[in-house]
């Protein structure tokens, strides 16, 4: 099956740098790819759609100058957390769809825990 | 945009019964609607999904049901077994997915 690809899966910075988590697709060519927050026992909050060779769409009430996203490939999307605070402090997962169709499933990376101390 | 609201947030079963999880969405343009399994501190993990040209589909214990008029969907688990305890979450696609709220199943030997 599809394999996507998360890294790091833990990270732990102080105030004011910049985390950048990766997310590759290892199986498959990936168009699209989406970034999510998740809180504890909360659901899956969707931040912004990464397309290839273009600027991301981000969702509403997400800053793009905070949480940056680069699709430089068909396997790779990177997204980078900026001036990190402790409020930032979340569990990020990223998600990749298949190109040229496909069953429009998603399949997830393992996830990127952040703590901003 | 779409909006998906899932019922309930928690469920307690004992091990054998069954379990349903119920789903609406707003936006009548979705057509694919998968159930996802989230085991703490893991990635989500589909475990079946439907399209709107289908009414219902069954993969051994797990069954989803489509409602297209009343727009709502359901996940039916039956003979729960404690590792089916997990946080359940329905979606709604129409370009991009939005899940629901979860539900944390919890199913007690």
């Amino acid at each position: 099956g599809a394999v996507v690809s998360q890294h790091p899966s833990r990270v732990i910075c102080k105030s004011g740098t910049s985390v950048k988590i990766e997310c590759r697709s290892l199986d498959f060519q990936a168009t699209t790819m989406f970034w999510y927050r998740q809180f504890p026992k909360k659901s899956l909050m969707l931040m912004a759609t990464s397309n290839e060779g273009s600027k991301a769409t981000y969702e509403q009430g997400v800053e793009k100058d905070k949480f940056l996203i680069n699709h430089a490939s068909l396997t790779l999307s990177t997204l980078t957390v900026t001036s990190a605070h402790p409020e930032d402090s979340s569990f990020y997962i990223c998600s990749a769809t298949m190109t040229g169709g496909g069953t429009g499933e998603l399949f997830f990376g393992e996830g990127s825990r952040l703590t901003v101390l | 945009g779409e909006n998906v609201e899932q019922h309930p947030s928690t469920l307690s079963v004992q091990e054998g019964d069954s379990a349903v999880i119920k789903c609406t969405y707003s936006d009548s343009a979705s057509n694919y609607f998968p159930w996802y399994k989230q085991e703490l501190g893991k990635r989500p993990q589909l475990i079946i999904d439907i399209r709107s040209n289908v009414g219902e589909k069954k993969d051994q214990r797990i069954a989803v049901t489509l409602n297209k008029t009343a727009k709502h969907f359901s996940l039916h688990i039956t003979e729960t077994q404690p590792e089916d305890s997990a946080v359940y979450f329905c979606a709604a696609n129409y370009g991009k997915l939005t899940f629901g709220q979860g539900t944390i199943l919890t199913v007690h030997p």
